[in-house]
């Protein structure tokens, strides 16, 4: 069946360093790909998305590529912000078949000033 | 702007009570959807409901119910709440029929069974 695995967290970084976060994902088909974001206190949002193929989702400065050769979609941001800590969910749909999205576990991202 | 409301953001009951929690949509979404998010174990789908009256189970639907009378709320019911059912309760809805799989979510109830 689909799944998605991301890297466990949590994950402590100092103000301005480079983020990533690894997502690999097992899917039959041609699954779309999401990372989501839950800030404290709240429930998720959508960060970011990428519905095929080299293609490459972008907000707020986090950038994630489609890539089907390593079946990856890895969350990378230049310069974190404190504001930016939060639980990211990496997740999978595949439309054609049901409207269910399959998420991670999240990963917990501790900012540091 | 999609806005999913949920009836409660922190709620305490006891064990064995009959516990209901609600969540509206404003955007006219077909689907709606109930997850329970414990650390460690992520989100979690409970049930889900494509149509008004219509409802699926997820993968974890034991000791839950739902309704979905009217398109834009999705009852979820504790028929017998347990300790074990203490967790964060969030409601998601999307647009279905083919037009896009994103869900949006609701902020969420933290329910503590005692």
């Amino acid at each position: 069946g689909n799944s998605v695995t991301q890297m466990e967290g949590p994950v402590t970084l100092s103000e301005e360093a480079f983020l990533t976060i690894n997502c690999t994902y097992t899917a039959t088909g041609y699954p779309s790909l999401f990372w989501y974001v839950q800030y404290p206190g709240e429930g998720l949002q959508l960060l970011l998305k990428a519905t095929k193929a080299d293609d490459k989702g972008s907000n707020k400065g986090f950038e994630a590529t489609y890539r089907k050769e390593t079946t990856s979609f890895h969350l990378e941001k230049g310069s974190v912000q404190v504001s930016d800590s939060a639980v990211y969910f990496c997740a999978l749909s595949e439309m054609n078949r049901d409207d269910k999205i399959i998420f991670g576990k999240g990963t917990r991202l501790h900012i540091l000033p | 702007d999609v806005k999913v409301t949920q009836s409660s953001r922190y709620l305490v009951k006891r064990t064995g009570e009959k516990v209901f929690l609600e969540c509206v949509q404003d955007m006219d979404h077909e689907n709606m959807f109930w997850y329970r998010q414990d650390p460690g174990l992520g989100l979690r789908l409970i049930y889900f409901s494509y149509d008004v009256k219509m409802k699926e189970k997820g993968d974890i639907p034991e000791g839950y119910s739902v309704s979905r009378e009217k398109k834009e709320r999705f009852s979820l019911i504790l028929e017998s709440a347990s300790t074990n059912q203490t967790s964060m309760y969030l409601c998601a809805s999307s647009f279905g029929r083919g037009i896009t799989d994103t869900q949006y979510f609701g902020p969420g109830t933290r329910l503590t069974v005692l």
